[in-house]
């Protein structure tokens, strides 16, 4: 089965700490995801990375940053947490660059919580 | 930019009753479209797909589509809906950039099945 990690389920940190969320693929995808999850909002692309040591800005990249050190894994960095970063966080993965497949494969979510 | 729009926030049908949950998007060009559910605590799982050829299309779990260029929309259907349909359910558009496969997600739609 295709399986997409998400390292923590549960975060509770503090305003100003800077938080760390890892993702992890074991399907050999080229393209990863970080999505930001809040009602009435819908999902939101906050950072993709297509390769290796590459990664593209999303719709809502402000206050997070991401790093792609290997394929398989790809972290979101909250420099300094903020209360309004309480959300839930999906990552997700998709294959290859050459046309759409379209499916993304989605973790199940990190809820993270700013006091 | 491409966007998605579900009107529904909230449906409730009973179990056994046809279910139909409305998507409409704007995209320049011929969307690739697709339909995810969310069950509780869960990432998003694929339900179907369009990227060209038969408008109507079929997905997992009893679920089907219809995309209508003329209405911009592609709404999911099912005839007859079991109590474990119960989720969130999102519609959401791909744009052909970069790696072709940045989705960009309607805010879902919560059914409720009563029994």
């Amino acid at each position: 089965d295709v399986k997409v990690t998400q390292s923590s389920r549960y975060l509770v940190k503090r305003t100003g700490e800077k938080v760390f969320l890892e993702c992890v693929q074991d399907m050999d995808h080229e393209n990863m995801f970080w999505y930001r999850q809040d009602p009435g909002l819908g999902l939101r692309l906050i950072y993709f990375s297509y390769d290796v040591k590459m990664k593209e800005k999303g719709d809502i990249p402000e206050g997070y940053s991401v790093s792609r050190e290997k394929k398989e894994r790809f972290s979101l960095i909250l420099e300094s947490a903020s209360t309004n970063q309480t959300s839930m966080y999906l990552c997700a993965s998709s294959p290859g660059t050459s046309g759409i497949s379209g499916e993304l494969f989605f973790g199940e979510g990190s809820r993270l919580t700013v006091l | 930019a491409q966007s998605v729009t579900q009107p529904d926030i909230h449906i409730t049908v009973s179990e056994g009753a046809s279910l139909e949950l409305r998507c409409n998007y704007s995209y320049g060009a011929t969307p690739y479209l697709f339909w995810y559910v969310q069950s509780p605590g869960q990432g998003l799982q694929l339900l179907l797909k369009y990227f060209s050829g038969d408008t109507l299309v079929q997905g997992i779990k009893g679920f089907e589509a219809e995309f209508k260029r003329s209405q911009s929309s592609f709404n999911l259907r099912k005839p007859s809906v079991h109590w474990s349909d119960a989720a969130e359910y999102f519609c959401a558009v791909a744009g052909v950039t970069g790696g072709g496969n940045k989705l960009t997600f309607g805010t879902g739609t919560q059914l409720k099945v009563e029994l």
